[in-house]
C-alpha cells in the first residue's frame, strides 16, 4: 500500500516551455502532498505543501509564480514550472502522507521524480 | 525554523561491519525521525522511522536510537551488505506543522565494500 504515482518521469523542453508534472497517491487519500527538489548529490530541499482545496504553502525562496501547484482532489497534485529555464533543471520529486490533518507523525511516501532538463 | 545536521557525509564499510548515522536537530518539539534510503536514480524509501515518545526502534538489521535530551537520533545498520549501499536521509517533523511536513538533514553516501 501508500503507492505514489508521478509522471512524467524525464522532461526535456526547450526555453520558455511550461512544464506540468503530476503526483497521484494511488491506494490512499492524501490532503497533504508535497513538492521537493534534489540537486546532483545533494538532500531533499522542501518547495512547497500542497493543501487539497486551498492555496499551496511556499518555502522562503521559492517562487509561488513560477511553480504553480494544485492540488484538486484528494488524490492529485500538479506543479506547473512556468516559462523555464536552464536554471530549472533539476530533480522534482512529490510526496504524500496518508490521513488528514493531525500532527506531523506519519510517514511520507515519495513518487519516482521526474528529471526535468531545460536546453 | 527545523534544521537538521547529518553526519557523516560519506561512509564507507566492510561488508559484514556495522554502519551508523548520526543525526541532531534543532527543535525540541520536533516529534517524528524517519530515515530514508535512496538509490541512484531512484525515489526515496523509508526504512525505518521513531516518534518522540519512544527512545529505540530496531527492525532486523535496521535500527534507530532517539536521545530526546541531546536532540539527536541515530541509524544502525548490522551485519552490513553491498544493497545496503546507498544514500540515506534522517528527517524531522516539527509539530508546529500540522501538515507533516519534513526537514532533511543533508545525506549520508553509504558504500558498503564486499
Amino acid at each position: 500500500g501508500a503507492v505514489v504515482s508521478q509522471h512524467p518521469s524525464w522532461v526535456i523542453c526547450k526555453s520558455g516551455t511550461s512544464v506540468k508534472i503530476e503526483c497521484r497517491s494511488l491506494d490512499f487519500q492524501a490532503t497533504t502532498m508535497f513538492w521537493y527538489r534534489q540537486f546532483p548529490k545533494q538532500s531533499l530541499m522542501l518547495m512547497a505543501t500542497s493543501n487539497e482545496g486551498s492555496k499551496a504553502t511556499y518555502e522562503q525562496g521559492v517562487e509561488k509564480d513560477k511553480f504553480l501547484i494544485n492540488h484538486a482532489s484528494l488524490t492529485l497534485s500538479t506543479l506547473t514550472v512556468t516559462s523555464a529555464h536552464p536554471e530549472d533543471s533539476s530533480f522534482y520529486i512529490c510526496s504524500a502522507r496518508p490521513g488528514q490533518g493531525g500532527l506531523g507523525n506519519q510517514p511520507q511516501h515519495f513518487g519516482d521524480g521526474t528529471r526535468l532538463s531545460i536546453l | 525554523g527545523e534544521n537538521v545536521e547529518q553526519h557523516p557525509s560519506t561512509l564507507s564499510v566492510q561488508e559484514g561491519d556495522s554502519a551508523v548515522i548520526k543525526c541532531t536537530y534543532s527543535d525540541s518539539a520536533s516529534n517524528y525521525f524517519p530515515w530514508y534510503k535512496q538509490e541512484l536514480g531512484k525515489r526515496p524509501q523509508l526504512i525505518i522511522d521513531i516518534r518522540s515518545n519512544v527512545g529505540e526502534k530496531k527492525d532486523q538489521r535496521i535500527a534507530v536510537t532517539l536521545n530526546k535530551t541531546a536532540k539527536h537520533f541515530s541509524l544502525h545498520i548490522t551485519e552490513t551488505q553491498p544493497e545496503d549501499s546507498a544514500v540515506y536521509f534522517c528527517a524531522a517533523s516539527p509539530p508546529w506543522s500540522n501538515t507533516g511536513k519534513l526537514i532533511f538533514g543533508q545525506g549520508t553516501t553509504l558504500q558498503v565494500k564486499p
